[in-house]
């Protein structure tokens, strides 16, 4: 049973702080990740990728990957109250032929 | 592209009735994808479709759901009859390279079941 975890959270940071949002996932073998933003009431969009070891940078946002402890964070610089949202990890298999498994998400709220 | 398009978008019927869903995914998409998501249990495969084909309904909870795909454009999700457990969002995700890769979501239908 794969499994993805993240913290329930809410996570709360103040206006323009650096937001740290962490998962951990069983299959050791998963070459793709993702990270997706859910406002309530609205579906999850797709705001990074990342498919290598290390940091992968999109504007505010940072995806890092770190296979060998089998986790994926993604960091949010200069947090706004709009980025206030429940951020999912998504992971897929091993062999890349099985659907991704998300994780439970994580709430983020930037206090202005 | 329009994305891809669920109705309806949301639902209120009562236990016992047969609630269908709808979905349209993204021209050209190969792999379609139902889920359900509640607060408890999070974002929860149902079923996927490869070519409007299934291929894995492991995640269909019991005999009351079920899923067509006719054609590549058009998807439904049924259940007959509903239970007020039943109620969640339902979302349907569509993507073109993979069943391991980006997939996009739809608004989701939001099933209350009275």
């Amino acid at each position: 049973q794969k499994e993805v975890e993240q913290n329930s959270g809410p996570l709360s940071v103040p206006e323009g702080a650096i937001a740290s949002l962490n998962c951990t996932y069983s299959d050791r073998g998963s070459q793709s990740f993702f990270w997706y933003r859910q406002y309530s009431g609205k579906s999850p969009e797709l705001i990074m990728s990342i498919y290598s070891n290390g940091d992968k940078e999109d504007g505010r946002f940072t995806a890092q990957l770190n296979n060998a402890s089998q986790y994926v964070s993604l960091l949010i610089r200069d947090s706004q109250p709009s980025d206030s949202a429940t951020y999912l990890c998504a992971v897929n298999g091993a062999s890349g032929n099985t659907p991704l498994v998300f994780g439970k998400g994580t709430r983020l709220s930037v206090i202005a | 592209d329009a994305g891809v398009i669920q109705s309806p978008r949301h639902e209120v019927t009562e236990m016992g009735q047969e609630v269908t869903l709808r979905c349209k995914p993204i021209s050209g998409h190969d792999y379609l994808f139902w889920y359900r998501q509640t607060m408890m249990r999070g974002l929860e495969l149902l079923i996927y479709f490869n070519n409007n084909v299934p291929i894995d309904d492991s995640g269909m909870p019991e005999d009351r759901f079920s899923a067509k795909m006719p054609n590549a454009s058009f998807s439904t999700l049924k259940i007959q009859p509903s239970e007020p457990r039943d109620s969640a969002v339902y979302f349907c995700a569509s993507n073109l390279s993979g069943v391991g890769d980006t997939q996009y979501f739809g608004p989701g239908t939001r099933l209350t079941v009275l």
